[in-house]
């Protein structure tokens, strides 16, 4: 599988603030980005996807992607209590097989 | 967004037996499923692609010997572990690509498999 690497935290933040979580891939090829939270004990759930370069917003979350960084990003704005959870940065190929980072456990302090 | 269910969610069974797994999807035909275990505290790791009425592929390190896949409908894939050991205790997901849709992955309620 090709690499994926995000930052591994843990990332605590206050609630209502914004958290940050970076992701990179070693693959140029790559065609889609997504991200997935992931509570302990269940199975990912999609929260982004994104396929072009540039800013994809969807409620409180934005994701960003630069093709030429390699380089994918989301951002979860007013972060919640119940955004505590492991964010995954999948990478898809033309197979459609996705390669997932490590994740990042965000907290939110109330 | 599609629905994939997965069954059993948990399972607990004895060194040496095998265990199934399905993973099915509701709403739509996958030609297309993976399989990934999940170790505590770590990413999914891609085991195997299952292909509707041909073998299915296995990535490295993945005994297809033990993992068996069964790819026989366009709506069920079935993951057998057989002649389970203590390590092969793990989070067992799968997913399905709706062909119809943008490329997006849907996960299964994942299968908790310990072996005693």
């Amino acid at each position: 599988q090709k690499e994926v690497e995000q930052n591994s935290g843990p990332l605590s933040v206050p609630e209502g603030a914004i958290a940050s979580l970076n992701c990179t891939y070693s693959d140029r090829v790559s065609q889609s980005f997504f991200w997935y939270r992931q509570y302990s004990g269940k199975s990912p759930e999609l929260i982004m996807s994104i396929y072009s370069n540039g800013d994809k917003e969807d409620g409180r979350f934005t994701a960003q992607l630069n093709k030429a960084s390699q380089y994918v990003s989301l951002l979860i704005r007013d972060s919640q209590p119940s955004d505590s959870a492991t964010y995954l940065c999948a990478v898809g190929s033309n197979d459609y097989k996705l390669s997932f980072g490590a994740g990042t456990t965000v907290t939110v302090r109330a | 967004g599609a629905v994939v269910s997965q069954h059993p969610s948990w399972v607990i069974c004895k060194s040496g037996t095998s265990v199934k797994i399905e993973c099915r999807s509701l709403d739509f035909q996958a030609t297309t499923m993976f399989w990934y275990r999940q170790f505590p505290k770590q990413s999914l790791m891609l085991m195997a692609t299952s292909n509707e009425g041909s073998k299915a592929t296995y990535e490295q390190g993945v005994e297809k010997d033990k993992f068996l896949i069964n790819h026989a409908s366009l709506t069920l894939s079935t993951l057998t572990v057989t002649s389970a050991h203590p390590e092969d205790s793990s989070f067992y997901i799968c997913s399905a690509r709706d062909p119809q849709g943008p490329g997006v992955a849907f996960f299964g309620q994942g299968t908790r498999l310990t072996v005693v």
